[in-house]
């Protein structure tokens, strides 16, 4: 089975500080982890993904993630905040091992950046 | 634009009413598959197809039916509309159920409201 948290429904931030979206997850074998982002009455668009490799990764907008084995977790990070980054985010894990292949998404963080 | 196209973006439907939500991708994208999106739930996966001719349930399929004649179209059905039913359906698709490179790429949504 494979299941994710993601233990904030919201997270507020100003303009200019760093930001940090949080996701743990679980999985029986290895994770393949993404982060897509959803704005306001649009689809969720993938920003980016942990194959294998780098613990850190580089996604879409200046956003990165960095993934920590030993805590099983995968936050969403960016060093300086836009208010055009608000919006809702949603993380997503799937068993590399196979399976279904079908990832299991979050419940979503709703993120808000203040002027 | 090359993408996923849903319509119609906007529906009411009194309960016990039928409809069918279009989904269609010009991607030659074998993989395609239907979640709503509730408050508080995140994604739930509704059903999914892996090629034409071959659908398979997901996590939420009661009440729901799809068909895949075509790579290009995956319309989901609802037989006998219900206010339980009230969501936002999004139709998504990747090259197939194991492609990890870009994610999937996500419809813009349905928003149905059933009274």
């Amino acid at each position: 089975a494979q299941s994710v948290a993601q233990p904030e429904d919201q997270v507020n931030v100003a303009e200019g500080n760093p930001l940090t979206v949080k996701c743990t997850y679980s999985v029986s074998g290895n994770p393949y982890l993404f982060w897509y982002v959803q704005y306001p009455n649009r689809g969720l668009q993938f920003l980016l993904k942990y194959i294998t490799g780098d613990n850190l990764v580089k996604g879409s907008y200046g956003f990165e993630a960095e993934f920590n084995k030993s805590q099983t977790s995968f936050h969403l990070k960016k060093p300086s905040a836009l208010v055009s980054d608000s919006a809702l985010y949603f993380c997503a894990v799937r068993d590399a091992t196979g399976g279904s292949y079908i990832p299991t998404f979050g419940r979503g963080t709703s993120l808000i950046v203040h002027p | 634009n090359a993408g996923v196209t849903q319509t119609p973006k906007f529906q009411v439907l009194k309960t016990g009413q039928s409809m069918t939500l279009q989904c269609a991708q010009d991607m030659n994208h074998e993989y395609m598959s239907w979640y709503r999106q509730d408050p508080g739930m995140g994604l739930r996966l509704i059903h999914y197809s892996v090629g034409a001719g071959i659908t398979d349930q997901g996590e939420v399929p009661n009440g729901y039916n799809v068909s895949r004649s075509t790579t290009e179209d995956f319309p989901l059905r609802l037989l006998s509309a219900a206010p339980s039913q009230t969501s936002v359906y999004f139709c998504a698709s990747s090259y197939s159920r194991a492609t990890t490179s870009n994610g999937y790429t996500f419809g813009s949504g349905t928003r149905l409201t059933v009274v």
